[in-house]
């Protein structure tokens, strides 16, 4: 299996802030990387695809980069929408994998 | 617009199995390149995969769970079925399908709204 750390698990910041959020994989996944937001008692909403690719309808203020076994997530210039969990999800090998969650809330 | 909506039963007895569908709008699912998949998550965990089936009745599924699930689809109907024998309350869980386009396979854009099985006798 392949297994996916986030850090921090939980992050504090304020509106207008820039947050980076790291997903770190066990094995080399090149760039089968995608990253979700979600909101409580809601279903995961879809970001970044392949590392860096910017879903359609997604503000440009998320950006995803990262390969191999290193991904990060940035959002630059918090907006109050923003403040969610948010998940890394590989898909390099028949057994996907999510990261356990980061938490970004109000500071 | 592509939508994903989940139906099935609320409560199964512990041993039973379920039997969740999946109805799509919007697209086809023998559209080529097309995935549907489905994710279960229980309340602040990560989303867990479980199976996946591709346009071209390609199935996938979780090792782990490999020989208690199935996956089908229905191209008549426009539908996905997943069923998981010998339920567990441990598989208690909000279960979403989702959809998996052709230019990121294997990641899911677009999500049902889920739907909640609780496992007990």
């Amino acid at each position: 299996d392949i297994h996916l750390t986030q850090f921090p698990s939980t992050l504090s910041a304020s509106v207008g802030d820039r947050v980076t959020i790291t997903c770190r994989a066990s094995q080399n996944i090149t760039t089968w990387l995608a990253w979700y937001q979600q909101k409580p008692g809601k279903a995961p909403k879809f970001l970044i695809y392949k590392a860096s690719s910017l879903e359609s309808g997604v503000p440009s203020r998320f950006s995803g980069s990262g390969s191999g076994t290193e991904f990060t997530l940035t959002i630059t210039g918090l907006q109050p929408d923003d403040f969610a969990t948010y998940y890394c999800q590989q898909y390099n090998s028949y057994l996907f994998t999510f990261g356990q969650g980061t938490k970004l809330d109000f500071k | 617009q592509i939508t994903l909506k989940e139906s099935g039963p609320t409560v199964v007895k512990p041993t039973q199995t379920l039997t969740l569908t999946c109805t799509l709008s919007g697209f086809s699912v023998s559209t080529t390149g097309v995935g549907v998949g489905w994710i279960r998550q229980t309340p602040g965990k990560a989303p867990e995969w479980l199976s996946l089936i591709y346009w071209n009745d390609d199935k996938r599924y979780r090792p782990s769970l490999r020989g208690r699930l199935t996956i089908t689809k229905d191209n008549s109907k426009n539908q996905v079925v997943l069923t998981m024998t010998n339920m567990d309350p441990v598989d208690t869980a909000t279960y979403f399908c989702a959809h998996s386009p052709w230019y990121s396979s294997g990641a899911f854009n677009i999500w049902g709204p889920g739907t909640t099985v609780t496992v007990s006798s």
